[in-house]
């Protein structure tokens, strides 16, 4: 799976939204985009995936550009419960099922 | 609720000795399951991938004879740590993946692993 480049941390204040960017020049066609994040002392949790529209879900919204080659994770009101690190994670379509291979992904701060 | 349940959650042993971890798949059947390692401040790594009804495939620098992964059923897989170190103090969590148009993982809550 190619590599993503997520800024270490980021800090938001309480009910404001959140937009975390995920850079993956070296996508390629058959890549999806996955969100998982992480809360302090448990496992990950899904988040949100998608592979060339915008996506949104009940936790967040997931806009890919054009050229697929970043991606942001939004959150449109961050509460406390979402501080956590967030990692974006490409995962090839034809590889479904395999292991999910985790960078450094980003710490969420969220200020009340 | 959750899909994914580890066993114990939290654990402290003396150096020298042995400790299992359970990974039970609590929703659907899992014929693979992944276990990562997690220290303090760090990213998650994979340590191996449980296979059920074959042995498991661990990545490189993972010594297969220290973390024994046993894949009992089609719902459990179990990870023992032998001969336990202060150095291999860390959190250790599961994870099931759920094929199809989703492609989604499901992951325990992760076992905090002590050795004093």
């Amino acid at each position: 799976d190619a590599k993503t480049t997520q800024p270490n941390s980021m800090e938001s204040n309480e009910e404001e939204p959140v937009h975390l960017p995920c850079n993956h020049s070296t996508i390629s066609g058959t890549d999806y985009i996955h969100w998982y994040r992480q809360l302090p002392s448990q496992g990950p949790e899904y988040v949100i995936h998608g592979l060339t529209s915008n996506v949104n879900n009940r936790m967040a919204s997931l806009a890919i550009a054009e050229d697929r080659k970043s991606s942001t994770l939004i959150l449109h009101r961050a509460t406390l419960r979402d501080a956590a690190v967030y990692y974006c994670i490409l995962r090839d379509r034809n590889n479904a099922g395999n292991m999910l291979t985790f960078g450094g992904g980003t710490r969420l701060m969220v200020k009340p | 609720g959750a899909v994914v349940s580890q066993h114990p959650s939290r654990v402290i042993c003396k150096s020298g000795t042995s400790v299992k971890i359970e990974c039970r798949s609590l929703d659907f059947q899992a014929t693979t399951m992944f276990w990562y390692r997690q220290f303090p401040k760090q990213s998650l790594m994979l340590m191996a991938t449980s296979n059920e009804g074959s042995k498991a495939t661990y990545e490189q620098g993972v010594e297969k004879d220290k973390f024994l992964i046993n894949h009992a059923s089609l719902t459990l897989s179990t990870l023992t740590v032998t001969s336990a170190h202060p150095e291999d103090s860390s959190f250790y969590i599961c994870s099931v993946p759920r094929q199809g148009a989703t492609d989604t993982q499901y992951f325990g809550p992760g076992t905090r692993l002590t050795v004093l």
